[in-house]
């Protein structure tokens, strides 16, 4: 079974700042097959990225994701204030499974 | 638009049994996996299961097989996610979420507002 595992844990970071995200893969996998999600406080998460790198429907331009193999990054690259939240990677080869979150908090 | 509408929280007691569901609308339901996922209180996301309403195919992730079961009705359209025996440590919030991603559905596109399980004696 793949392990995603994200870093840092918490990122404490400032508005206009660029929030570099990092989700490791115990062994390689297919960049198809891995996203991004977004949950704040009180809500369920939302699609940022699918592919590795494309962006969902309606998700701003300052989100963008990168990587391959067991290396994956996602990039935000001016922070908003609204962008503040749990991210979380996913991937699916034959079973599903999610990285453990990397908190981003402001500074 | 794509909805999935998930039924109110529940407070139960261990023991009790509980089906919990998620309506889709918007899109043809028979076509797209739906998967449950649990949210335990500020902790991170837990892929349960995945069902095909088409044909009631499912999966279950090897940490929830056997603890619980997913089904669906696709005449309404809804997918339900039961336990026979609740234990306290079912307590969580659960999320169904459309899986896609073209011939190999791979993620979640669309989520359900959540429906929050409370199990207290």
């Amino acid at each position: 079974e793949i392990v995603l595992t994200q870093s840092p844990g918490t990122l404490s970071l400032s508005p206009g700042e660029r929030a570099t995200l990092s989700c490791r893969a115990s062994q390689s996998v297919s960049s198809s097959y891995l996203a991004w999600y977004q949950q704040k406080p009180g809500q369920a998460p939302r699609l940022l990225i699918y592919g590795a790198s494309s962006r969902a429907t309606g998700i701003p331009d300052r989100f963008s994701g990168s990587g391959s193999g067991t290396d994956f990054t996602l990039t935000i690259s001016r922070l908003e204030p609204e962008d503040f939240a749990v991210f979380y990677c996913q991937h699916f080869g034959g079973s599903l499974t999610f990285g453990g979150g990397t908190k981003l908090e402001i500074k | 638009e794509v909805q999935l509408v998930q039924s109110g929280a529940e407070v139960k007691k261990p023991g009790e049994s509980l089906k919990i569901s998620c309506k889709g609308s918007g899109y043809s339901f028979t076509s797209y996996w739906i998967g449950w996922v649990r949210q335990m209180s500020g902790k991170g996301l837990e892929w349960m299961g995945i069902i095909y309403p088409g044909d009631s195919d499912t999966r279950y992730s090897p940490s929830f097989q056997g603890q619980v079961t997913i089904s669906a009705d696709k005449s309404i359209s809804t997918a339900y996610l039961q336990w026979s025996s609740l234990k306290a440590s079912d307590t969580a919030m659960y999320y169904c979420a459309r899986l896609t991603g073209g011939n190999s559905p791979y993620y979640f596109d669309n989520w359900g507002q959540g429906t929050l399980v409370t199990v207290s004696s």
